[in-house]
């Protein structure tokens, strides 16, 4: 199985632009997580998925962010407009049935600067 | 609010020694506890996971729960530089699939 995959790897772009990250789970997996990770506030999770639907999405940290699960292989994470503070590395993760279902296998992420 | 805290490290260790790595969690009610490796500019990795009291051996890594104290912890035997690396503690609340991570603690094994 390829694993998690990630695009764009990393991200360079100018306040106010819109940003959209993208991931794709692994195939079977039935939830999907994304995380940010900045050396001040460590890995947080911004929201999760179970079957394409949104289950929690308390860690967004505004409305600037949103995210979206079409289908079971695609996801995105948009942030509108982008500002400098939004820098960070963005990680997404999936996790599978049959299995405890809390152990999460990540991407190689998403690294975002903001200008 | 869970919390999840690690000893903030950096740790260093020559090779061949015991490395020892801990966690404190907030959450009582937490059924299992995970390890993650993440080396530098790469994503965490899963590497142990541990749902009872006591000690679970994988290799050189040993993971140790105590519940009732509410801490887990992390040896890595025989140290390599290998596994110079930042390790994070997550733990999972009660009936949700969500993860909290600790800020995790920089190990660096010295040749």
């Amino acid at each position: 199985d390829a694993g998690v995959i990630q695009s764009p790897r990393h991200e360079v772009t100018e306040m106010g632009q819109e940003v959209t990250l993208r991931c794709k789970p692994i195939s079977g997996h039935d939830y999907l997580f994304w995380y940010r990770q900045t050396m001040m506030r460590g890995l947080e999770l911004l929201i999760y998925f179970n079957n394409n639907v949104p289950i929690d999405d308390s860690g967004m940290p505004e409305d600037r962010f949103s995210a979206k699960m079409p289908n079971a292989s695609f996801s995105t994470l948009k942030i509108q407009p982008s500002e400098p503070r939004d820098s960070a590395v963005y990680f997404c993760a999936s996790s599978f049935p049959g299995q405890p279902r809390d152990e999460q296998y990540f991407g190689p992420g998403t690294r975002l600067t903001v200008t | 609010q869970k919390e999840v805290e690690q000893n903030s490290g950096p740790l260093s260790v020559p090779e061949g020694a015991i490395a020892s790595l801990n966690c404190t969690y907030s959450d009582r009610v937490s059924q299992s506890f995970f390890w993650y490796r993440q080396y530098s500019g790469k994503s965490p990795e899963l590497i142990m996971s541990i749902y009872s009291n006591g000690d679970k051996e994988d290799g050189r890594f040993t993971a140790q729960l105590n519940k009732a104290s509410q801490y887990v912890s992390l040896l890595i035997r025989d140290s390599q530089p290998s596994d110079s690396a930042t390790y994070l503690c997550a733990v999972p609340g009660a009936g949700s699939y969500q993860l909290t991570f600790g800020k995790g603690t920089k190990l660096s094994v010295i040749p």
